[in-house]
Order: structure tokens, then sequence, then C-alpha cells
């Protein structure tokens, strides 16, 4: 089956600092959504990317399609910022998510 | 904004107990989910289901899980006789498909606690 696969599996920065989460997929796909999970365990909706790129606030992210290959780009970081980010794949549509291990992120003030 | 709202919050039950967890999607979409999570692991496919029949289930969902949609608004997650292993966080998402977006919306999630 696709596998998922994220990167770094943590990361640890500064309050103020830019980051790049990766994650690759190793067969095409439908869709493509990046979540973050808060320390309540709820998990909220970033982007919804199946290809091209997206900004919403300090927040974007980039998918290329055809390289397989998704990254979410976080500026600025705030302290709220922490937790896990996942990405999910489906590979046709209305059809389950296949998600990410996640990427652990903890911003420090 | 709609959104996905699912009760309980938190769930604690005996090993072997019946559980219903419900799932209010959003009220204009048609393909629905469960998902788990284990705590610590990443997030798991359980069950979509579409036009009132599953439409998909992974391993996971064996004959201890059952899904329904009672009364057209609720989606309930039954778990005949829980395990210790059943322990995780479920959460409910649904999907319009409208206009060719297929995005997924997730409730909070129910955290289940089976000792």
């Amino acid at each position: 089956g696709i596998q998922v696969e994220q990167s770094p599996p943590d990361l640890i920065l500064q309050e103020g600092a830019n980051s790049t989460l990766r994650c690759n997929f190793s067969d095409s796909v439908n869709n493509l959504q990046w979540f973050h999970q808060n320390p309540w365990g709820q998990l909220i909706n970033l982007f919804y990317i199946p290809s091209g790129t997206k900004q919403n606030g300090r927040l974007s992210a980039t998918t290329v399609a055809t390289e397989r290959y998704s990254l979410l780009y976080i500026s600025s970081s705030q302290t709220t910022d922490s937790g896990v980010y996942f990405c999910a794949v489906e590979l046709r549509s209305n059809y389950q998510l296949i998600w990410g291990a996640g990427t652990k992120l903890i911003i420090k003030p | 904004e709609p959104e996905v709202t699912q009760t309980p919050s938190h769930q604690v039950t005996q090993m072997g107990q019946e559980v219903i967890l419900r799932c209010v999607p959003i009220s204009n979409h048609l393909y629905f989910y469960w998902y788990r999570q284990i705590l610590g692991q990443k997030v798991e496919f359980l069950v979509s289901f579409y036009n009132n029949e599953i439409s998909e289930k992974s391993e996971i969902f064996d004959d201890q899980f059952s899904v329904e949609r009672p009364d057209g608004s609720n989606f309930t997650l039954k778990i005949r006789s829980t395990k210790l292993e059943d322990s995780a966080m479920y959460f409910c998402a649904s999907t319009s498909a409208a206009r060719g977006s297929y995005e997924q919306y997730f409730g909070p999630g129910t955290r289940l606690t089976v000792t």
C-alpha cells in the first residue's frame, strides 16, 4: 500500500523561528490534507492541498504532486503552534485518508 | 461555520461493556468516516459510510464494531464488547464532495478509556 513519510519526526525551535515540514508519499494521490493536533488531541484542518500552493496567515503549504511530496511552512513561530502536524493522503475520492506518523513541533518561548 | 460534533468527549468503560460513540456530521455532507488514534501513534482509518451503507472498512473494523446512521443526522460507532486495546481517541469525519472538493472535516474526538 501507499507509504506516507513525514520529516523531521521532532522539531524544537525558539519562538519567532521559521520551519519547514515535509511529507513524502509513494503513489499518486487524489487528495492531501495537513492537520495540526493540539495538546487536547483535537485535529485542526490546516490545508486541503492536492496540488499547488496555499497560504493562510503565517502558514503556507505546497504540494508537488508529480514529485510526490508536500511541504508545510510555518513562519514566525508562536508557542501556540506547538503540537503534532500530520499529513494525510487519499488515493481515490471519498475514500480513506492514510496518515503519516506526524512531526512533533515544540516552540520554546 | 458548520462543524462536526462528537459526544461524549471522554468515555470510561469496563472491559466487556458495549459503548456507543456519537457524531453529528456537517448537515449537507454525504460521506462519513470513523478513525482512531491510539495514544502516541498515527491516526488509523476504521470505516467509511455512504448512502446508508459501509463503503470501505479496514482490518481493524472487525465484528465487534458497527456503524449506523439512525435518524438522518447522527452517525454512531458501536463497540459491542470493549477490550483494553480499544482505548484510543476516536474521530468522526465527513465530506460533501461538492464542487470537486473532497476535504474531510473532523470532529473534536471522543477519548475512550477501557479499564
